[in-house]
């Protein structure tokens, strides 16, 4: 079955350590995104990507990194510059941003926690 | 710019009893509206749209919502709940004519009461 997958699904990270999480698709979907997700504030977009080789920073990129080097995987880097980093990552894909009616598909999503 | 409210951070139902999820809009142009759920430490699952046509859309499970353009409203709705329904509940916008990436309300969680 088609779908995405994000590992690892939980996730520790040290102070001042750079984590990177996984996201896989096998949709054949040209755009991909990346979610923070913070009890009671919804979904924030992190970064996101139309294309291999291409990706644009969202709302709340600081601290992040991405990188779009196949069409299949979008990494989410988190640095240590991110200074509160403990939330529930969530990957989706689309099939491109230019069909705007298309709906976004999830991952089961990674929870980061820094100790 | 484009905006979803979701006004209840929760709603509880008895089961079997309706139940209701609220959402409303603000964008520009016309909407695309979207209603998606969440189970704990899951990610999110797509329910239902609208993109035009027929104001009452059904979905997965047993769901609809109806598309109210001058209340600028998107309802979720289902007849009859089921214990099983209690999830986090997203609803989102997008400007079907804009450039602007979708945009997620803060959620609801619904509880559905044996």
């Amino acid at each position: 079955d088609g779908g995405i997958t994000q590992s690892p699904k939980y996730l520790f990270r040290k102070e001042g350590q750079n984590v990177t999480l996984s996201c896989e698709q096998n949709l054949n979907h040209d755009a991909m995104y990346w979610y923070r997700q913070d009890p009671g504030q919804g979904l924030r977009l992190i970064y996101y990507s139309q294309i291999v080789n291409d990706f644009q920073k969202g709302d709340i990129a600081e601290g992040y990194s991405v990188s779009r080097e196949k069409k299949e995987s979008f990494p989410l880097t988190v640095t240590s510059a991110q200074k509160n980093p403990t939330a529930f990552y969530l990957c989706a894909s689309s099939i491109s941003e230019g069909d705007r009616s298309y709906g976004y598909t999830f991952g089961s999503g990674t929870r980061l926690t820094v100790v | 710019a484009q905006s979803v409210a979701q006004p209840e951070d929760q709603v509880n139902v008895a089961e079997g009893n309706p139940l209701t999820v609220k959402c409303t809009y603000s964008v520009s142009g016309n909407p695309y509206l979207f209603w998606y759920v969440q189970y704990p430490n899951r990610g999110l699952q797509f329910l239902l749209k609208y993109i035009t046509g027929d104001n009452l859309v059904k979905g997965s499970y047993g769901f609809e919502a109806e598309f109210n353009k001058s209340q600028t409203s998107f309802h979720l709705k289902k007849p009859s709940a089921l214990v099983s329904d209690s999830a986090l509940y997203f609803c989102a916008v997008r400007d079907a004519g804009g450039y602007q990436k979708v945009t997620f309300g803060t959620g609801t969680k619904l509880q559905v009461i044996p």
